[in-house]
């Protein structure tokens, strides 16, 4: 059973750069959430696609975007780099979108932002 | 007041001893509770989900939920060291939220 994939492992960018960071969620799984976490922190929530659409948005600046495609698979963008993203993005996947469904971690992004 | 509120340890027991972690949470979340266990440079797993009042057993571990009092426990029975970890509170109104984490360490 294919758990929740990320790529790349590590990623280094420059100051005003964008990244994009790639999520296949679990088998039998339609819903991407994704989450950015900084050091000693917990993760804090940044968006959730299904069906292709966002459907729930934390407090993230619009540089931040994303993209759900047909095969659930997912993407997120963020666009000028600030060092203050320098974090860990997680992407989870579930069964079903909303409150309610428990979600499955993959192993993260870790960006550094120079 | 913070959606989700955690103790950040750090939190040390003996082997074999019972682990309690302790979340509150605020009027903004109320639906769904998640706990997650974090290892060191790893990602969040899930350990459990309860989602009504009451107490909810998988094993050695035990969630609790009071929403009266809106908090929200783990009890970790029969503590191993592999139990070391951070342990992360989740909670969902119109997003999810996470707590900081609790530091677990189980000392031989």
């Amino acid at each position: 059973d294919a758990g929740v994939t990320q790529s790349p492992t590590h990623l280094i960018k420059t100051r005003g750069q964008q990244v994009t960071l790639r999520c296949s969620p679990k088998s039998g799984h339609d819903t991407v959430s994704w989450y950015q976490q900084a050091l000693g922190q917990g993760p804090q929530f940044i968006f959730q696609y299904y069906e292709e659409e966002e459907r729930q948005r934390g407090n993230f600046p619009d540089r931040f975007s994303g993209h759900q495609f047909p095969n659930y698979s997912s993407e997120l963008n963020v666009n000028a780099l600030l060092l203050g993203d320098s974090a860990l993005y997680l992407c989870a996947s579930s069964h079903g979108w909303g409150p309610s469904y428990e979600q499955y971690f993959g192993p993260g992004t870790r960006l550094t932002v120079t | 007041q913070k959606e989700v509120e955690q103790n950040s340890g750090p939190l040390s027991v003996p082997e074999g001893a019972i682990a309690s972690l302790n979340c509150t949470y605020s009027d903004r979340v109320s639906q769904s509770f998640f706990w997650y266990r974090q290892y060191s440079g790893k990602s969040p797993e899930l350990i459990m989900s309860i989602y009504s009042n009451g107490d909810k057993e998988d094993g050695r571990f035990t969630a609790q939920l009071n929403k009266a009092s809106q908090y929200v426990s783990l009890l970790i029975r029969d503590s191993q060291p592999s139990d070391s970890a951070t342990y992360l509170c989740a909670a969902t109104g119109n997003q999810f939220y996470f707590g900081t984490g609790t530091s677990l360490t189980v000392i031989p």
